[in-house]
C-alpha cells in the first residue's frame, strides 16, 4: 500500500538552531509534495508547494530563506526550518500527492518543539 | 484567497447518535474536498474524499458536497467514544493541484458513552 513516513517525529532544539526533517513516499510517485505547519491552537497552514519540473511555490508569509524545501526524486523530500524560534513550535506535516490530484497521503508529522 | 470555515467548532454527541459537520469555502471551483480526524496532535487520517456533487459513503461517514452553495457536510453515523477527534475539512483549489489544501479550522467532536 502506499504510505508516507516522517522522521524525526518529534525534536527539539534550541532558539536559533536549524532542524531537518525528511518525508518519504513508498508505494506510489510522490509528484507533488506539500508542507503544511499546525501552529499550536490553529489549523494546517500550507509553507509550500512542490510539484515535480516546476519550481517549488511558498504561500505567503513562508519564504525559502526561512524553509529551504528539496524534492530531489518521486519518493522524497526535505524541509528545515532555518534559525527556529518560539513562534516556529508546531506539527510539520508532509503531504505527498500523485499528478492526477486523486490521491493524497499524509505523513505522521514531526512535532518541533523549541528551547 | 480561498478561505475555508468549519461549523461548529465544537460538537458533544451522545454515543449513537448521528453527527453533522459544516463546512463552507469560498471558491466555487474547487475541485476536491475531503475530510480528515485528527487525535490529539498527531497526524491526519482521511475519512472521506468527494470530488462531485451529491453523496459519498465510507463505512460509518459520509459526505455531502452541495457547490452551489459552497457546502459540504461530514455526517458520521453511530458515533462512537474512539471518534471523538478533531475533524478537518481540506479543500483542493482545482484539478491536479496534486498536495495542495486548504484547511478548514476544525470541529471539536466529543462522543460521550
Amino acid at each position: 500500500g502506499a504510505l508516507v513516513y516522517q522522521y524525526p517525529r518529534r525534536t527539539i532544539c534550541k532558539s536559533g538552531t536549524s532542524m531537518r526533517m525528511e518525508c518519504q513516499a513508498v508505494g506510489f510517485q510522490a509528484t507533488s509534495v506539500a508542507w503544511y505547519r499546525q501552529s499550536p491552537q490553529k489549523t494546517f497552514e500550507l509553507i509550500a508547494l512542490s510539484t515535480v519540473n516546476s519550481a517549488i511555490k511558498y504561500e505567503q508569509n513562508f519564504t525559502q530563506e526561512k524553509f529551504p524545501i528539496s524534492h530531489p526524486n518521486l519518493s522524497f523530500s526535505s524541509m528545515t526550518v532555518l534559525n527556529a524560534y518560539l513562534e516556529d513550535r508546531g506539527l510539520y506535516l508532509c503531504g505527498a500527492g500523485t499528478g492526477n490530484n486523486e490521491r493524497l497521503f499524509f505523513g505522521h508529522g514531526t512535532k518541533l518543539s523549541v528551547l | 484567497q480561498q478561505k475555508v470555515q468549519q461549523s461548529p467548532e465544537s460538537l458533544t454527541v451522545s454515543e449513537g447518535a448521528m453527527a453533522s459537520l459544516n463546512c463552507t469555502f469560498s471558491d466555487g471551483t474547487s475541485n476536491n474536498f475531503r475530510w480528515y480526524r485528527q487525535h490529539s496532535a498527531k497526524g491526519l487520517e482521511v475519512l472521506v474524499s468527494i470530488f462531485s456533487d451529491g453523496e459519498k459513503e465510507e463505512g460509518r461517514f459520509t459526505a455531502h458536497l452541495n457547490r452551489a452553495n459552497l457546502h459540504v457536510s461530514l455526517h458520521i453515523r453511530e458515533p462512537q467514544p474512539s471518534d471523538s477527534a478533531v475533524y478537518l475539512c481540506a479543500v483542493s483549489p482545482y484539478n491536479n493541484a496534486g498536495a495542495k489544501l486548504t484547511f478548514g479550522g476544525g470541529t471539536r467532536l466529543t462522543v460521550r458513552p
